[in-house]
């Protein structure tokens, strides 16, 4: 497909649990980055991957958080021993990334990962 | 510093109407402040985007004021239709750095348009 697409669309876990949170950037986007949402609220930044560059985690809320990301392909995000405050949508976006004109910033998004943590 | 603030929090206006959306941002070192469109169920999509060396851009029926100054901008919609109905964010990051890309958002809009 041409946009970024992410599974599951929906994981309910029980709290404690391991999930793992896959995304799949455009192809031939270097710059991947996650985003949480809650119900009713913007979005917050979780972490960036450019390239081969080490990735700026400065967004993870806590140790129980992690992402990995293969070269300039997929992505998984991964939340260890789920807590009910960890219940949000996960989305993903991917951008060109650094130096590619004109619309270099423009991140495209995918339709999200709705976790619930029972 | 990183905080975008956002408001109204909800809007509603008639068909025909022009919603207006104001975001203020505290870090100076922001360069590049996009409008997301968001559907429910649906990722944020960007609508519009301006960077600080003009004051207004225009796409459409969708236009974006930028105050420098004041640190603030603002998306309006001319002639809203029920289809625009959706969330809005506004957006800001630094376009070099080792923060490129990494986007800080409003708290969001809900605007609903009627018949």
């Amino acid at each position: 497909g041409a946009g970024v697409s992410q599974s599951p669309s929906n994981k309910v876990t029980e709290k404690g649990k391991d999930v793992e949170l896959r995304c799949d950037p455009i192809s031939g986007h270097t710059a991947l980055y996650w985003y949480r949402q809650r119900l009713g609220q913007g979005l917050e930044f979780l972490i960036y991957f450019q390239g081969n560059s080490a990735p700026d985690k400065s967004g993870l809320p806590s140790d129980r958080f992690s992402a990995e990301r293969t070269g300039e392909s997929v992505s998984t995000l991964t939340i260890q021993r789920t807590q009910q405050e960890d219940s949000a949508v996960y989305l993903c976006a991917s951008s060109l990334g650094l130096g590619r004109a004109p619309r270099s910033g423009e991140q495209f998004f995918g339709p999200g990962t709705r976790l619930t943590v029972l | 510093q990183q905080q975008v603030k956002q408001s109204p929090q909800s809007l509603i206006v008639q068909k025909g109407g022009i919603p207006i959306i104001n975001c203020a941002y505290e870090n100076t070192a922001f360069d590049y402040f996009p409008w997301y469109q968001q559907f429910p169920g649906k990722g944020p999509a960007l609508l519009i985007a301006i960077r600080p060396d003009v004051s207004e851009k225009k796409e459409g029926r969708f236009t974006i004021s930028f105050n420098k100054s004041a640190k603030q901008f603002s998306l309006h919609i001319m002639d809203s239709q029920p289809g625009d109905s959706a969330t809005y964010f506004c957006a800001a990051s630094r376009a070099g750095g080792t923060s490129y890309g990494k986007l800080t958002f409003g708290q969001g809009t809900i605007l609903t348009v009627h018949p």
